[in-house]
């Protein structure tokens, strides 16, 4: 199994939908996660860290599940903007080897 | 917002050159990384540092590379001899002392080996 999971997409949306990407990891001993959008061909951003409570921030919406080792990001209205390849990033090794995934790609329609 | 910053954004080698990748990771920052990403393909982790020292590397990260911070500012990755397939996007990284610091990046070097 591989150490982070992610369905690599794409997934074309209309603009407003609601669309959601899923992640799963393989280290149980994993301590800390994060979603990241990454731009084509610019370096990966911090979009949110995930907490074991599930948060929220604006039109995202992230939840773990430590039992599943699944992570998911839920992004509602989503814009044109929005429009990205999005990376879920786990702890592995310790804590502060951070792994990605492949990553999935949205494309936000009119 | 400080932010990490890399130099230069794109070099262009031969195939046996050596390379020096330049990172300024965040000031306070403690924990230093490598990662690179060959186009189209995902985000791969190559080496951490952590108190002047190696604390992890991937097996990517073999006798060609090698990382230094020579002063209190720079973090550098060298290539020995390049190969072609270490043509990439290299990203520097810094994060911050708790476990559950976001990583946060450079805007990366283009090395492209002819």
């Amino acid at each position: 199994r591989k150490e982070v999971e992610q369905d690599p997409g794409p997934f074309n949306v209309p603009e407003g939908a609601t669309v959601a990407f899923n992640c799963t990891y393989s280290n149980s001993a994993s301590q800390s996660f994060f979603w990241y959008r990454q731009d084509c061909r610019k370096e990966p951003k911090l979009l949110m860290s995930v907490y074991s409570s599930g948060n929220e921030d604006g039109r995202f919406t992230a939840q773990l599940n430590r039992a599943s080792q699944y992570i998911s990001l839920l992004i509602r209205d989503s814009k044109l903007s929005d429009s990205a390849t999005y990376l879920c990033v786990v702890s592995t090794g310790g804590g502060n080897k951070l792994t990605f995934g492949t990553g999935t790609q949205l494309k936000v329609e009119l | 917002e400080p932010e990490v910053t890399q130099t230069p954004s794109h070099q262009v080698t031969q195939m046996g050159q050596e390379v020096i990748l330049r990172c300024v990771p965040i000031s306070n920052h403690l924990y230093f990384y490598w990662y690179r990403q060959i186009l189209g393909q995902k985000v791969e982790f190559l080496v951490s540092f952590y108190n002047n020292e190696i604390s992890e590397k991937s097996e990517i990260f073999d006798d060609q590379f090698s990382v230094e911070r020579p002063d209190g500012s720079n973090f550098t990755l060298k290539i020995r001899s390049t190969k072609l397939e270490d043509s990439a996007m290299y990203f520097c990284a810094s994060k911050g002392e708790l476990y559950n610091s976001p990583l946060h990046f450079g805007n990366g070097t283009r090395l492209t080996v002819t």
